[in-house]
């Protein structure tokens, strides 16, 4: 158990909808990072915060967003899903200072 | 061309074999190397971790980095069936306070046979 948590574990919808995946980081992290794992792409970086404030941005598509609140929990925001956006969503955290990163256990996104 | 490599497999081996997984990168700022083992799409956990060139052993793991070659390795020593997975390189670029993105390889799968 590396100490991240997601939720949910698995989701289905449908096309055009909007989804909130929401993780929790490792206990005195703050720095959050966002993947993206698909069949044919890999795990993608999408998006990171730290302490609240975003700090970079990969290949994140417009109609995804993300946020970090003050307890340090983050959400990602996904909206006019489409069928290629069907992977798995990953969060991880990091210690301040320290570049290994923990994952959680992931989010199953099935759009249909 | 992909910033980081990694030859996808599959690689099957018997039990007790040693195992050795390679990627090549092509951005020399990398400066941090890790390895994951990610188990039928669960979340990656995390092996090995290297700073710069050098080798790092834990237990039945060895972690290489040849920077002059952009080069890593990682061997597994009397390989176990329950090292069955699918095993990520990822590096990244930047030592900041805030940490940095990690770039993966697409990750090769192992099988080891009893």
């Amino acid at each position: 158990d590396s100490g991240v948590t997601q939720t949910p574990k698995h989701l289905i919808t449908a096309t055009g909808q909007r989804v909130t995946l929401r993780c929790s980081p490792r206990s005195g992290d703050l720095s959050v990072y966002w993947y993206q794992q698909s069949l044919d792409q890999g795990l993608q970086f999408l998006i990171q915060y730290y302490n609240g404030e975003e700090r970079a941005k990969g290949n994140i598509l417009e109609r995804f967003s993300a946020q970090q609140f003050p307890d340090l929990h983050s959400e990602l925001n996904l909206s006019s899903l489409e069928l290629g956006d069907s992977a798995l969503y990953f969060c991880a955290s990091s210690s301040t200072g320290v570049e290994t990163q923990y994952f959680g256990p992931g989010t199953r996104l099935l759009v249909l | 061309q992909k910033e980081v490599e990694q030859d996808p497999g599959p690689l099957s081996v018997p039990e007790g074999a040693i195992v050795s997984l390679n990627c090549t990168y092509s951005n020399s700022a990398f400066q941090y190397f890790m390895w994951y083992r990610q188990y039928s799409r669960k979340g990656p956990e995390l092996l090995m971790y290297t700073y710069s060139s050098g080798n790092k052993e834990d237990g039945r793991f060895t972690a290489q980095v040849d920077k002059s070659s952009k080069y890593i390795s990682l061997f597994i020593r009397d390989s176990q069936p329950s090292d069955s997975a699918t095993y990520l390189c990822a590096m990244s670029a930047y030592g900041e306070t805030s940490g940095s993105r990690l770039t993966f390889g697409e990750g090769t799968q192992l099988t080891v046979n009893p």
